[in-house]
């Protein structure tokens, strides 16, 4: 099984401000991630897949990057609605997630 | 616009079979894959299956015997059976369009496995 590994677990920044979230897998995936984002008691978000394409109707603030084993998703200025949990999903081997992470806005 | 909408009990008893069905509003149902995922209380996301337009299936493996996903087109729906849960197993199940990166969710269901 391909593990997902997500950090920060936690991510306290101001609006306005750039956050840079990771996710590793433990053996490359190619471009086959995808970033969701979900907020309490709601459903998961899809926002970014296949690395780098953003999902229909998601702000230019979210990006992705990233191929093989290190990933990586940008909110290039945060604001007040982000705060969520983030998980990355692959679908080269099965699907897995990472184990997500929280971004807070202060 | 499509919307997806999760159905069944939501209390099991355990050893016993969870059944859950996800209904689709709106057109075009027979053109997408569709997925079945779940999340245990305060835990992670974890994949139970998928199912193809054309009613073919595929299962997680460290679930496989366990779970049945299958299609009924003529009631734009498809379900989830899960065998012989356990405490293990209670969560909030969500059905989704699409086999890959799913990419719109129904609102989920908690299904809690005690007797």
């Amino acid at each position: 099984e391909i593990v997902l590994t997500q950090f920060p677990a936690t991510l306290s920044l101001s609006p306005g401000e750039r956050a840079t979230l990771s996710c590793r897998a433990s053996q490359s995936v190619g471009t086959y991630l995808a970033w969701y984002q979900q907020k309490p008691g709601q459903a998961p978000r899809l926002l970014i897949y296949n690395a780098y394409s953003r999902a229909t109707g998601i702000p230019a603030r979210f990006s992705g990057s990233g191929s093989g084993t290190d990933f990586t998703l940008t909110i290039s200025s945060l604001e007040p609605e982000d705060s969520a949990v983030y998980y990355c999903h692959q679908r080269y081997d099965w699907r897995t997630f990472g184990q997500g992470t929280k971004v807070e806005i202060k | 616009q499509m919307l997806l909408r999760e159905s069944g009990p939501g209390l099991v008893k355990p050893s016993e079979t969870l059944s859950l069905t996800c209904v689709v509003s709106g057109d075009s149902f027979r053109r997408y894959d569709w997925s079945w995922i779940r999340q245990p209380p305060r835990k992670g996301l974890e994949s139970i299956g998928y199912l193809s337009s054309t009613g073919s299936s595929t299962n997680n493996p460290s679930l496989n015997s366990r779970v049945t996903i299958s299609l009924d087109t003529s009631k734009n729906q498809f379900s989830l059976k899960l065998t012989s849960v356990t405490a293990a197993d209670t969560a909030v199940y969500y059905c989704a369009r699409g086999a890959g990166s799913p990419d719109l969710w129904g609102q989920g269901i908690l299904v809690t496995v005690s007797s």
